[in-house]
């Protein structure tokens, strides 16, 4: 069973265009929620930690938000350098540390 | 300067050869990670070393072995290489294993076997 589901599988945004990612995730204890970026032929790049429920962060044109069960990436008025792969992972207290397990990811595409 | 670095960035060899992958961090961290993603970029953990210790050994077959001389560098070393063995392998590193750490990913290595 998946401990990490991301939804949709991919998004299509026209520039400018608000949306948001989900990632909803089953653990035992949450100890961590990690959103990372990853493009084409790159190395996952970390973005946002987030522990406990009702946390917020932001970078640039992202906010991550964290609920007990889900977590949502919204992307304010996206430009097409944002277009990338959005992976989401969690660290969980029942497991081994430092264990993540990661969603599938969201393709985003902002087109101009 | 580079954080987490890995060599070589692309790796194309034969079935049933033995190759090696390496990976440097300069980032004074504690703990360091080999991932796999697969073709449709699923990323699973193989294995993870705290200070050189041995933390987690997923289901991987034996022919991974994975070796770390010091806390900066943690190698991988793949046995009679299979088709199935292609894919992008990742290293990462983070500050320790509690507290929810982020990790910090290389460039990936891109195996082919052929």
């Amino acid at each position: 069973e998946d401990q990490v589901t991301q939804s949709p599988e991919a998004l299509r945004l026209q520039e400018g265009e608000s949306s948001s990612l989900n990632c909803s995730y089953t653990v035992s204890g949450l100890r961590g929620l990690f959103w990372y970026r990853q493009d084409p032929g790159k190395g996952p790049e970390f973005l946002f930690t987030l522990y406990s429920a009702g946390e917020e962060k932001e970078k640039e044109r992202l906010k991550a938000t964290l609920t007990k069960k889900e977590s949502f990436l919204h992307i304010t008025a996206p430009k097409p350098e944002d277009s990338a792969t959005y992976l989401c992972a969690v660290q969980d207290r029942g497991s081994t540390l430092g264990r993540l397990y990661f969603g599938r990811g969201t393709q985003l595409t902002v087109w101009p | 300067d580079t954080a987490v670095s890995q060599t070589p960035k692309y790796l194309v060899t034969q079935m049933g050869n033995d190759k090696s992958i390496k990976c440097e961090q300069n980032l004074g961290h504690d703990t360091m990670y080999w991932y796999k993603q697969d073709s449709k970029k699923f990323l699973k953990i193989m294995f993870s070393y705290n200070n050189k210790e041995l933390i987690i050994n997923e289901t991987v077959p034996n022919r991974f072995s994975p070796k770390s001389p010091d806390k900066a560098h943690l190698n991988l070393h793949i046995n009679s290489l299979e088709l199935g063995d292609s894919a992008v392998y990742f290293c990462a590193s983070s500050q320790g294993l509690a507290g929810g750490y982020e990790q910090f990913f290389g460039p990936g290595t891109r195996l082919t076997v052929l």
